[in-house]
């Protein structure tokens, strides 16, 4: 089937851990996103991907770091620079149609602080 | 002003029901426009795309006026299932962000 996948479904962090989400797409997509979401609140952009080896950060990229090695995967590592990690995070990814793009997706990650 | 912005809600509106959001965005340049449907502790999904004058998909009208930069959405014959909450969400022309979201409406249908 094709879609896009993040793993885990929920995630805890200790004090001054490292954690890293998945994600995966078997779309041919070239574009990818993370965001995260908090109660009450907007998608907001962590980073972005438009191509293989490139990506860009968003409007809240403090504390977080990705990579793009491959078309299909684009993980993020949340570091323990960032204090209030706790949220739902969501990745997506686009292919272009008409003036824009559409993007999907995956099922998320629930990131909890312990 | 928010880029993207959207009533508050929530609307409890009884099963059968016909129910309007409104969503007003500052980008005069944008494009693209679309409603994004989120369940509960799930991620969004696409509900509809809207690039010209308006879209019309079963139950579902999304009307675009350009002038006063407002996009809204229709529900008909509102059922249990509808109760989610409703993205407006814009593109931004010349911005590899793409794509700005609003904090969304929420729509509880009741029995």
């Amino acid at each position: 089937d094709g879609g896009i996948t993040q793993s885990p479904k929920y995630l805890f962090r200790k004090e001054g851990q490292n954690v890293t989400l998945s994600c995966e797409q078997n779309l041919n997509h070239d574009a990818m996103y993370w965001y995260r979401q908090d109660p009450g609140q907007g998608l907001r952009l962590i980073y972005y991907s438009q191509i293989v080896n490139d990506f860009q950060k968003g409007d809240i990229a403090e504390g977080y770091s990705v990579s793009r090695e491959k078309k299909e995967s684009f993980p993020l590592t949340v570091t323990s620079a960032q204090k209030n990690p706790t949220a739902f995070y969501l990745c997506a990814s686009a292919y272009r149609r008409g003036p824009g793009e559409t993007q999907y997706f995956g099922p998320g990650t629930r990131l909890l602080v312990l | 002003r928010k880029e993207v912005e959207q009533d508050p809600g929530p609307f409890n509106v009884p099963e059968g029901a016909t129910v309007a959001f409104n969503c007003t965005y500052s980008n005069s340049a944008s494009q693209s426009f679309f409603w994004y449907r989120q369940d509960c502790r799930k991620e969004p999904k696409l509900l509809m795309s809207v690039y010209s004058s308006g879209n019309e998909d079963g139950r579902f009208t999304a009307q675009l006026n350009r002038a006063s930069q407002y996009i809204s959405l229709l529900i008909r014959d509102s059922k249990l299932s509808d109760s989610a909450t409703y993205l407006c969400v814009v593109n931004n022309p010349g911005s590899a962000r793409q794509l700005t979201f609003g904090s969304g409406t929420q729509l509880t249908v009741l029995p």
